[in-house]
């Protein structure tokens, strides 16, 4: 089975340019999740899907991140403008549904490794 | 606030040895608790779940153990080999903002001594 994609790999730019990540998850998954994990630091949540809606995108800095899955499959997180302080690494994750709610077991991609200069 | 935590952030363990890595959670209301396994350049790899009415799971050379009263939960790894140096987190998966969120510790990182 083919786990979870994601590209670019790595990325370099300058703050207050543009960028996107894409992801493509585990086929019959309908669950996608972004992760913004800071050097030395767990992954942190950033938003939420099921399906092509948004379930949560509370820790989501809307001001400057956005994010869409318009066909409930793959999804790509935009940041515009970029800070220095988005360098991170941006993992996306996928679940199936679980027994129930809550424990549904999320399986993660490699990353895009960005660098804001 | 409550958080999830580890409390060794770096383990060396010996070839051959037993792991035993431990977090500490402070939610009462968290139900499902999993282990990852993070190596350099990669994204979290699936360990071994567990779920709040069990005390123990085993999968292949790892056992998670949950101590609800003490809000405690351990990985334990047999004989230890190389391949499994990496960075470990712990996380819980509890309700915020109308869903479940996968909360992660800080991660402690494993070193084996060949």
């Amino acid at each position: 089975e083919a786990g979870v994609a994601q590209s670019p790999r790595y990325k370099i730019i300058e703050k207050r340019q543009s960028v996107a990540f894409w992801c493509n998850p585990i086929s019959g998954h309908a669950t996608l999740y972004w992760y913004q994990q800071i050097l030395g630091q767990g992954p942190k949540l950033l938003i939420q899907f099921q399906n092509n809606g948004v379930v949560d995108d509370s820790q989501l800095p809307k001001d400057r991140f956005s994010a869409e899955r318009l066909k409930g499959v793959d999804s790509t997180l935009k940041i515009q403008p970029a800070k220095l302080e988005d360098s991170a690494v941006y993992l996306c994750a996928s679940s199936p549904p679980g027994t129930r709610v809550g424990w549904e077991t999320q399986y993660f991609g490699p990353g895009t490794r960005l660098l804001v200069l | 606030g409550e958080s999830v935590g580890l409390h060794l952030p770096t383990l060396s363990v010996q070839e051959g040895d037993n792991s035993i890595i431990n977090c500490a959670y402070s939610n009462s209301a968290s139900d499902y608790f999993i282990w990852y396994k993070q190596e350099s350049g990669k994204g979290p790899q699936f360990i071994i779940d567990i779920r709040s009415n069990m005390d123990k799971r085993q999968g292949q050379r790892v056992t998670v153990l949950l101590n609800k009263t003490v809000k405690h939960l351990s990985l334990q790894i047999a004989a230890t080999q190389p391949g499994d140096s990496a960075v470990y987190f712990c996380a819980e998966n509890r309700s915020g903002a109308g869903s479940y969120q996968l909360t992660f510790g800080k991660g402690t990182k494993l070193s084996v001594i060949p």
